[in-house]
């Protein structure tokens, strides 16, 4: 266990909707980072969040955007979502240069969109 | 030129072979290199962390680094067919915040 939770773990949705994803790092951990995988493919970085304040940007759709909250934890949000959305979407938190940068993931989440 | 590369494969080796596993990258700032396992449709897991060039080795595994070179390896002795998954290799610079990912080699063993 990683100490990284993902919510929901599995999510069907239809083309034109918007879905919400959402992301506990571990204890302690200010960075957040948002990454896609589609089918067979690599991690595609989306963004990055520290202590509440975005950082990096990735290939991030103008159709999603991010938040980190006082918490910690962060949410995803995806809208006028389209069939090549369908993906794994990981969260994965470090402690983002308070240590050696190793980097934590979830067990993502799997968005299929029909 | 990406900043992190590897051989996707598949690379299928035989149950008990030792694998070799690469990755090259371009960037110098890097300074923490990572190998990280995934198993189908799951988390990347962190499997060896290093930061200095020279060898580093837990149980079957041998991360190895040679930042002359830019080149990062991951040997895995005694291979099993629970080693078959996808390996990543992951760079970081020194603020320990700008994370790479090579695409992964996909490992098979065969029993």
């Amino acid at each position: 266990d990683s100490g990284v939770t993902q919510t929901p773990k599995h999510l069907i949705t239809a083309t034109g909707q918007r879905v919400t994803l959402r992301c506990s790092p571990r204890s302690g951990d200010l960075s957040v980072y948002w990454y896609q995988q589609s089918l067979d493919q690599g991690l595609q970085f989306l963004i990055h969040y520290y202590n509440g304040e975005e950082r990096a940007k990735g290939n991030i759709l103008e159709r999603f955007s991010a938040q980190q909250f006082p918490d910690l934890h962060s949410e995803l949000n995806l809208s006028s979502l389209e069939l090549g959305d369908s993906a794994l979407y990981f969260c994965a938190s470090s402690g983002g240069g308070r240590d050696t940068g190793e980097l934590f993931f979830g067990e993502g989440s799997r968005l299929t969109v029909l | 030129q990406k900043e992190v590369e590897q051989d996707p494969g598949p690379l299928s080796v035989p149950e008990g072979a030792i694998v070799s596993l690469n990755c090259t990258y371009s960037n110098s700032a890097f300074q923490y290199f990572m190998w990280y396992r995934q198993y189908s449709r799951k988390g990347p897991e962190l499997l060896m962390y290093t930061y200095s060039s020279g060898n580093k080795e837990d149980g079957r595994f041998t991360a190895q680094v040679d930042k002359s070179s830019k080149y990062i390896s991951l040997f895995i002795r005694d291979s099993q067919p629970s080693d078959s998954a996808t390996y990543l290799c992951a760079n970081v610079d020194n603020y320990g915040q700008n994370f790479v990912f090579g695409p992964g080699t996909r490992l098979s063993v065969l029993p």
